[in-house]
């Protein structure tokens, strides 16, 4: 099976732009999460999306917001952006059913705000 | 809310040696799922083991096992016969047991293990 796959893996953006970052999950997968990841605050949860549906969000402002198509790819946005949103930012995906839930991370999108 | 706790930020190694990583974690649930990832230069997080909390059994992936201590709240990693390809950082995380709406990872600050050829 192919993995997760994310794009674009690198990003350059100005303050105050906004952005798109997509994820495809491994086939099959129906759970979607995102993750933010900086050297100062480490890994933080962004949000969790499961058949289209938020399921879960993490304590970030309302600049950060998601989204999932109805094969489960899904989409991460940044509106205005600022410095402190620099970050590597890391998708996952996993079944979604019962049972242990193991998340299979992506290469990540590379993000630098100047 | 959970906590993970790695207190090594840094740790090195001969190569063929045996090394441990620490891991403690705070929750007042009773069903949870603890997890270590690898991170090397590359990024890419990869899984590298999983304990379910009710398993008394310690979890084993090849030269990758842990010590799961469900009353101290420790999970720890040791890695046998320790290869170059396990230079890394490596993230201990917690889930809850998931259902609606818990499928979320909880990580530790990290360990930044090198092997020494």
């Amino acid at each position: 099976k192919a993995g997760v796959t994310q794009t674009p893996r690198y990003l350059i953006k100005t303050r105050g732009q906004q952005v798109t970052l997509s994820c495809s999950p491994i086939s099959g997968h129906r759970s979607v999460s995102w993750y933010q990841q900086t050297p100062g605050q480490g890994l933080q949860f962004l949000f969790e999306y499961f058949s289209e549906t938020q399921r879960n969000k993490g304590n970030f402002p309302g600049r950060f917001s998601g989204r999932q198509f109805s094969n489960s790819r899904s989409e991460m946005n940044v509106s205005t952006l600022e410095l402190g949103d620099s970050a590597l930012y890391l998708c996952a995906s996993s079944g979604g059913g019962q049972g242990v839930r193991e998340q299979y991370f992506g290469p990540g999108t590379r993000l630098t705000v100047t | 809310a959970q906590t993970v706790t790695q207190s090594q930020p840094e740790m090195s190694v001969q190569e063929a040696e045996t090394v441990t990583l620490s891991c403690t974690y705070d929750t007042s649930e009773n069903n949870y799922y603890l997890f270590w990832y690898k991170q090397p230069p590359s990024r890419q997080m990869i899984l590298v083991i999983r304990q379910e909390a009710y398993k008394q059994q310690n979890a084993t992936e090849n030269r990758f096992s842990v010590n799961f201590q469900k009353a101290a709240k420790s999970f720890s990693l040791k890695i046998s016969d320790s290869q170059l390809g396990d230079t890394a950082m490596y993230f201990c995380a917690f889930m809850k047991r998931p259902n609606f709406g818990n499928e979320k990872l909880t990580f530790g600050t990290g360990t930044r293990l090198t092997i020494i050829p």
